[in-house]
């Protein structure tokens, strides 16, 4: 009963540093949605992909960040040259089709930068 | 941007005491879906609501949803420790795929 699986759980990078979070969505599911979470604010859309497509990414900082779901393997959200403001915890989460009602989420990655 | 707020921000109670939290926008939701959320954890789905006025009830905690589909509540009874932890809603932008927007969130702390 697999869930939604991240990796790596924690993450600490330099500034300057380049970050990869990486997500595999539920069996079956094939829709990805990533949320940031910055500390004592709540949890914020990032971007919305199926395989092999962006569908929505509204709320992706315009540099530095960017995210993908290939054909094969888990989605990707990376980000470039880490500034200490990208400190947050980034959860993933997936559903089975657009529309449905229920996403469920993945246990973050928090990503440290010193 | 569609917003929503929670009220109380933080909440302290005694074991065996009634609370409930409240979820409030100015902006019409296709749905809202409420979440418990533990430290170092992902958001787990507690229940989602569709239709305004929708009542659910999933053992001692009750889940409205707004005549108008613009707010919510959470009623816990007889709160337990286990009941410890953030509470978040969440609506749907209904833009074609889910696309929630997260409220602000509730601490809730139950005390034996």
């Amino acid at each position: 009963n697999a869930g939604v699986m991240q990796n790596p759980r924690h993450l600490v990078r330099r500034r300057g540093q380049e970050a990869r979070l990486r997500c595999s969505p539920m069996k079956g599911h094939s829709h990805v949605y990533w949320y940031r979470q910055l500390p004592e604010e709540g949890l914020k859309f990032m971007v919305y992909l199926q395989k092999e497509n962006i569908i929505d990414e509204s709320g992706m900082p315009k540099e530095r960040f960017s995210a993908e779901f290939p054909k094969e393997g888990p989605s990707i959200l990376r980000i470039q040259q880490v500034v200490r403001g990208d400190s947050a915890a980034y959860f993933c989460a997936s559903s089975p089709w657009p529309g449905s009602y229920e996403q469920y989420f993945g246990p973050g990655t928090r990503l440290t930068v010193t | 941007t569609q917003l929503l707020e929670q009220s109380p921000q933080f909440l302290s109670i005694q074991e065996g005491e009634n609370l409930t939290v409240y979820c409030n926008s100015s902006s019409v939701f296709s749905s809202l879906q409420w979440y418990r959320q533990e430290p170092g954890e992902g958001p787990v789905l507690l229940v989602t609501v569709v239709t305004g006025g929708e009542v659910k009830k999933l053992k001692r905690l009750t889940f409205q949803f707004g005549d108008a589909r613009k707010d919510s509540s959470l009623h816990i009874t007889a709160a337990q420790p286990g009941d410890t932890g953030l509470y978040l809603c969440a609506g749907d932008e209904g833009v074609g795929f889910q696309k929630l927007v997260f409220g602000t969130g509730t601490r809730l702390l139950v005390s034996p």
